[in-house]
């Protein structure tokens, strides 16, 4: 089975905090993302990487930067933390779409509270 | 991607099957199907996805119509462990990012 483990179920910050929110997977897997979801708002894509040292910005990406120096690990950074960053984060990996229509698998999530 | 619509809720016995409609009338023919649910406080859980034919596996089974504008999830036994929220997500193979719309909250009772 897939296992997308993220380092921490729940966190809690002080505003202006640097957090740092790590995810790994152990599917060998080339894409990794890291997701918001919040009530109301469903799910909104921060950042995603196909390859290691390569990311992408999603739809929100402002106040967010990642970092991916190892195929396996994936790690999502709040530069300056603030109380609307409170939320459920999810990291999720899959194979390459290049293999078909692999589907993304998910970790358990980060509950953080920005205080 | 295209838009999914779904029941907002549904309740079903423990034991029996469940079968969780969506439409997707606007999906395009590169488009997949998937489906996941989200068990409360936990990430969300892939279950299965199709193209256009029938798709089974150990944890459900995915029915497509022919001209792909709706499917069903079937879940064969639910079990109190069913009970979360199922999304029916139609994306392109070649998409990066999955939207999650409303979903139904499927209830399995005993």
């Amino acid at each position: 089975d897939v296992k997308v483990t993220q380092s921490s179920r729940y966190l809690v910050k002080r505003t202006g905090e640097k957090v740092f929110l790590e995810c790994v997977q152990d599917m060998d897997h080339e894409n990794m993302f890291w997701y918001r979801q919040d009530p109301g708002l469903g799910l909104r894509l921060i950042y995603f990487s196909y390859d290691v040292k390569m990311k992408e910005k999603g739809d929100i990406p402002e106040g967010y930067s990642v970092s991916r120096e190892k195929k396996e690990r994936f790690s999502l950074i709040l530069e300056s933390a603030s109380t609307n960053q409170t939320s459920m984060y999810l990291c999720a990996s899959s194979l390459s779409e290049g293999r078909s229509s692999q589907p993304q698998h998910f970790g358990d999530g980060t509950r953080l509270s920005i205080l | 991607d295209a838009k999914t619509t779904q029941p907002p809720s549904m309740d079903c016995a423990e034991g029996r099957a469940a079968n969780l409609p969506c439409n997707h009338s606007t999906i395009s023919g590169n488009e997949y199907v998937y489906w996941y649910r989200q068990i409360h406080s936990q990430g969300p859980q892939y279950i299965i996805h199709g193209l256009k034919n029938n798709e089974t596996n150990e944890m459900a089974s995915l029915i497509i119509t022919e001209d792909r504008k709706s499917s069903t999830l079937i879940l064969p036994h639910a079990t109190l462990r069913d009970t979360a929220v199922y999304y029916c997500i139609v994306k392109w193979a070649a998409g990066n990012k999955l939207t999650f719309g409303g979903g139904t909250r499927v209830l399995v009772k005993p």
